[in-house]
C-alpha cells in the first residue's frame, strides 16, 4: 500500500520569502502525485498534480512542485509567499494500477505573516 | 459555477442519536466520494459511489453507511454517533473512477457530538 509523509506540520514564514513544503511518498509501483490547499472554512481544492512527462509541474497561484522518483519526493515551492496563502497544504498520491484512491498526507500549516 | 455543497456546515447531534449529512453536486461526475478528517490528521476515505455502485473501505466501521439516490445527491448516515465520529466530513467528486482523476471537494460538515 502506498504512503504519504509530510515532515512539517507547520510552516511559519513571512511575507514575500520563498518556501518550500516537503513530500516524501512510498509505494511499490508507479505514482500520480497531487498537492491540495485547504483555506480556512473551505474544502480542498488542487493546487497541482504529477502524472508523467516533465518532472517539474506548474500550478495555480504561483505554486510548482518537483517530481524526485529516486528521492520518492515532491516537494511543494513558491519564490514568494503572500498572506493570503496562508492554508494547510495536502500532499497525496495514487497508484497507476487499475482502481486506486487518494492517499493524503497529514497536511502542512503554512503560517504566513507580515 | 460548477460545485459541490454540502449541507450543512456544521451539525451537532447527540451521543447515540443517528445523523445525517448532504451532499449535493452540479457537476455531473459520477463518483462521489465521502471522507472524515480528524483534527491534524490526513482526510481518510470511508467509502465512494461509482454511478450506483457502493465501495466501502475496508477499515470503515459499520455505524457509517451512505445513499446516493440520484447523480447529484450523496448522503452519509451515522447509525449511533460516538464521541469518536466527532470529525469534518468531506465530500468529493470525481469526473470518472480512475487515480489520475482531480477530486473536488465540497466545503465540508464539522460535526460535534455532544
Amino acid at each position: 500500500a502506498q504512503s504519504v509523509t509530510q515532515l512539517d506540520s507547520q510552516v511559519p514564514v513571512f511575507e514575500e520569502a520563498p518556501v518550500e513544503l516537503r513530500c516524501n511518498y512510498s509505494s511499490s509501483v508507479s505514482v500520480y502525485l497531487f498537492w491540495y490547499v485547504q483555506y480556512p472554512n473551505q474544502g480542498l481544492q488542487l493546487l497541482l498534480k504529477y502524472l508523467s512527462g516533465s518532472t517539474l509541474v506548474k500550478g495555480i497561484n504561483g505554486f510548482e512542485a518537483e517530481f524526485n522518483k529516486s528521492q520518492t519526493s515532491f516537494h511543494l515551492r513558491k519564490p514568494s509567499v503572500h498572506i493570503s496563502d496562508t492554508a494547510e497544504y495536502f500532499c497525496a498520491v495514487s497508484v497507476n494500477s487499475g482502481y486506486s484512491t487518494l492517499t493524503f498526507g497529514k497536511g502542512t500549516m503554512l503560517l504566513v505573516s507580515p | 459555477d460548477a460545485m459541490v455543497i454540502q449541507n450543512p456546515r456544521y451539525q451537532v447531534t447527540q451521543f447515540g442519536k443517528p445523523v445525517t449529512l448532504s451532499c449535493s453536486q452540479t457537476l455531473n461526475h459520477n463518483v462521489m466520494y465521502w471522507y472524515q478528517q480528524k483534527s491534524s490528521q490526513a482526510p481518510k476515505l470511508l467509502f465512494h459511489y461509482y454511478d450506483k455502485d457502493f465501495n466501502n473501505e475496508a477499515d470503515t466501521p459499520d455505524n457509517f453507511q451512505s445513499r446516493r439516490p440520484n447523480t447529484s445527491f450523496c448522503f452519509l448516515d451515522i447509525r449511533s454517533p460516538g464521541l469518536g465520529d466527532a470529525a469534518m466530513y468531506l465530500c468529493a467528486t470525481s469526473s470518472r473512477l480512475a487515480p489520475q482523476e482531480t477530486q473536488y471537494f465540497g466545503p465540508g460538515t464539522r460535526l460535534l457530538v455532544l
